[in-house]
């Protein structure tokens, strides 16, 4: 199994708080991804980053955002969490952004947002 | 913009049924293909995948050929079991600047009974 972590694993937080989601690897892939899964939509690439500091909007941007210091480490933020965001997320990491090459996801982190 | 059309779940089986799973694609030039499992209350594990035109994919007994004539990637097992009880994603990865995203399909659920 890929080394990857997702903190915290599940979380309820209340409608205008900040959230930080943090996803850690131990891999040493360039590439991480964070998706949210919802019914209905399977998943859908929020942000994603291609190496330290470079980061990039995905299809579902608005109301998130990213920071990634080191390698190991890709953090997302809701900086007012709101109730549509209730969702599971999902890191992903990925040796190359060539298509051949597999995506490993994380356990997931479960967000209610109240 | 690249797109991925699943049958919709969920799927009831008897244990050593043969199951289809139906996955078509849009997508602008040469994706590669995958099929992701997802088992109650875990993250995404690859399946299995396909890279170019007529590949055949194949992993625990699931198979799935890279279909470019129809844009297809149906996922096929000849007898399925109780374990085999998931939600099945078909995705597609294409090269789209600085790192090749996956679009994902719905999801189908499968439900295996004895």
């Amino acid at each position: 199994d890929a080394g990857i972590t997702q903190s915290p694993r599940h979380k309820v937080t209340e409608t205008g708080t900040p959230v930080t989601l943090r996803c850690h690897q131990t891999e040493n892939h360039r590439y991480m991804y964070w998706y949210r899964q919802d019914p209905g939509h399977g998943l859908r690439l929020i942000h994603y980053s291609y190496g330290v500091k470079d980061t990039d909007k995905g299809e579902v941007s608005d109301g998130y955002s990213v920071s990634r210091s080191k390698t190991e480490d890709f953090l997302l933020t809701l900086e007012s969490a709101t109730s549509s965001q209730t969702s599971v997320y999902f890191c992903a990491i990925s040796e190359s952004g060539t298509p051949t090459y597999e995506q490993y996801f994380g356990p997931g982190t479960r967000l209610t947002v109240t | 913009g690249d797109s991925v059309t699943q049958m919709e779940g969920p799927v009831t089986l008897s244990e050593e049924a043969f199951l289809t799973i139906n996955c078509t694609y849009t997508a602008t030039g040469y994706p590669s293909l995958f099929w992701y499992v997802q088992y109650p209350g875990e993250g995404l594990q690859l399946l299995l995948k396909a890279t170019k035109a007529d590949d055949k994919g194949s992993n625990k007994g699931f198979e799935a050929t890279y279909r470019k004539e129809t844009t297809s990637f149906h996922l096929e097992k000849g007898s399925v079991q109780v374990s085999d009880s998931a939600v099945y994603f078909c995705a597609l990865r294409e090269n789209t600047g600085t790192a090749s995203k996956l679009t994902f399909g719905t999801g189908t659920r499968l439900q295996v009974t004895l």
